[in-house]
């Protein structure tokens, strides 16, 4: 079956570091895949996506790309700010729609110290 | 700016009382999903329906039903709530395939005492 394997954390930066949450996933065929943010007591907010091999999904100052090869999406961001602390996760709907659902990963949480 | 509104943020309920939980969106989606969000257990998909009338069952749906009569509307139904059903639940809807993401609510937070 399809699954998503990320790193859990806690991730402590401090702020203006590099971040990097690795992600990667196992699926037939080319899967959509996803990054979601939770703020705390919020819902999940979709960050950013790509739907083919190589596209680069960007917002935020947050860039993933979609790499075939090595089944990855790794989330990154060049600086980050106290206002990114939050639980990431990344998700994957199969090729061709996904009858039943995401596919999460189980979050990882993201603390960026002043 | 598209929504799915759920109709609580929190709820407390008592032992074998039978809880709705309800979900509304805005954007004419086909598909609308339930799942239940605990710590080092991620979110696990509870319903699901891609149509008016139509569900399926998820990852979990033991003691748990749900409802969708009209497309916007999707309820998740605790039958005779217990203690371990004390969660976060989360609703999200999406256009058919979900290829372009789900857009999700925010959240309701019920403890079952």
């Amino acid at each position: 079956g399809n699954s998503v394997t990320q790193m859990e954390g806690p991730v402590t930066l401090s702020e203006e570091a590099f971040l990097t949450i690795n992600c990667t996933y196992t699926a037939t065929g080319y899967p959509s895949l996803f990054w979601y943010v939770q703020y705390p007591g919020e819902g999940l907010q979709l960050l950013l996506k790509a739907t083919k091999a190589d596209d680069k999904g960007s917002n935020k100052g947050f860039e993933a790309t979609y790499r075939k090869e090595t089944t990855s999406f790794h989330l990154e961001k060049g600086s980050v700010q106290v206002s990114d602390s939050a639980v990431y996760f990344c998700a994957l709907i199969p090729s061709g729609g996904g009858a039943d659902g995401l596919t999460f990963g189980k979050g990882t949480h993201l603390i960026i110290q002043p | 700016d598209v929504k799915v509104t759920q109709s609580s943020r929190y709820l407390v309920k008592r032992t074998g009382e039978k809880v709705f939980l309800e979900c509304v969106q805005d954007m004419d989606h086909e598909n609308m999903f339930w799942y239940r969000q605990d710590p080092g257990l991620g979110l696990r998909l509870i319903y699901f329906s891609y149509d008016v009338k139509m569900k399926e069952k998820g990852d979990i749906p033991e003691g748990y039903s749900v409802s969708r009569e009209k497309k916007e509307r999707f309820s998740l139904i605790l039958e005779s709530a217990s203690t371990n059903q004390t969660s976060m639940y989360l609703c999200a809807s999406s256009l058919t395939g979900g290829a372009y993401g789900y857009t999700f609510g925010s959240g309701t937070r019920l403890t079952v005492v």
